[in-house]
């Protein structure tokens, strides 16, 4: 079964407005990514977190991961129109030769202008 | 980083024929991966291509349908054969860095079978 599921599945915001989308898996892992996809073309990496991590930045961006729950969140702050897309949590599991990441089902996000 | 040429970009095909999809690495890598995009859908991984052996193929896909390349640390060719309107799709590649963490994708193939 999918290892990663985001919630929401899509959300709607206006410009200027923070974006936070969750995502929850079941198994260990060894690390935790988000990917982003416009208009179904490639996906391009945004972020990663290591399973000994708990919060990481990178620009708008902020990650959590809580191993305890299985879960992660993205928050993109002071959003922008560019901003929309689908966006993706893939996780890598644990075990040195585990190179395949699963993806969640992903939340669509709607900036509007 | 890696930059990957993908293609066709799109195509639409007819039901029965087969459609082989390229995808060329700027860099030698060890891994390809090949992911499935089904309409509104999260990926899901087809197979592992290495070169000089056989394709890892994930639960639910199988040689036969998806024959998979690998002639060099550059290049791999995924083919979707025998296409029903279920194959339609968005087909992507994708490698790992040095580093076997990030991951970056082709542009995608997005296939209508009619």
């Amino acid at each position: 079964s999918q290892q990663g599921e985001e919630d929401p599945q899509a959300l709607s915001i206006q410009e200027g407005e923070n974006a936070t989308m969750n995502c929850s898996y079941k198994t260990s892992i060894n690390n935790l990514q988000w990917y982003r996809q416009n208009s179904g073309r490639g996906l391009v990496h945004l972020i990663l977190i290591r399973s000994n991590e708990r919060e990481k930045h990178s620009g708008r961006l902020r990650v959590t991961l809580d191993t305890s729950k299985k879960s992660s969140s993205l928050l993109i702050t002071a959003s922008r129109a560019a901003d929309t897309a689908s966006y993706f949590c893939a996780t890598r599991g644990s075990g040195g030769s585990n190179y395949k990441l699963t993806f969640g089902k992903g939340t669509l996000l709607t900036v509007n202008p | 980083s890696a930059v990957i040429s993908q293609k066709p970009s799109r195509d639409i095909c007819q039901r029965g024929t087969s459609l082989t999809i390229q995808c060329q690495v700027d860099s030698q890598v060890t891994m390809m991966f090949w992911y499935r995009q089904q309409p509104g859908q999260s990926l899901t991984l087809i197979a592992t291509a290495n070169q000089g052996s056989e394709a890892t193929y994930e639960s639910g896909f199988v040689i036969d349908k998806f024959p998979i390349s690998r002639p060099n640390l550059t290049f791999s060719t995924l083919t979707v054969s025998n296409m029903s309107p279920e194959d339609s799709s968005i087909y992507l590649c994708s490698v790992l860095d040095t580093k076997n963490t990030e991951a970056f994708f082709g542009q995608g193939t997005r296939l209508t079978v009619v």
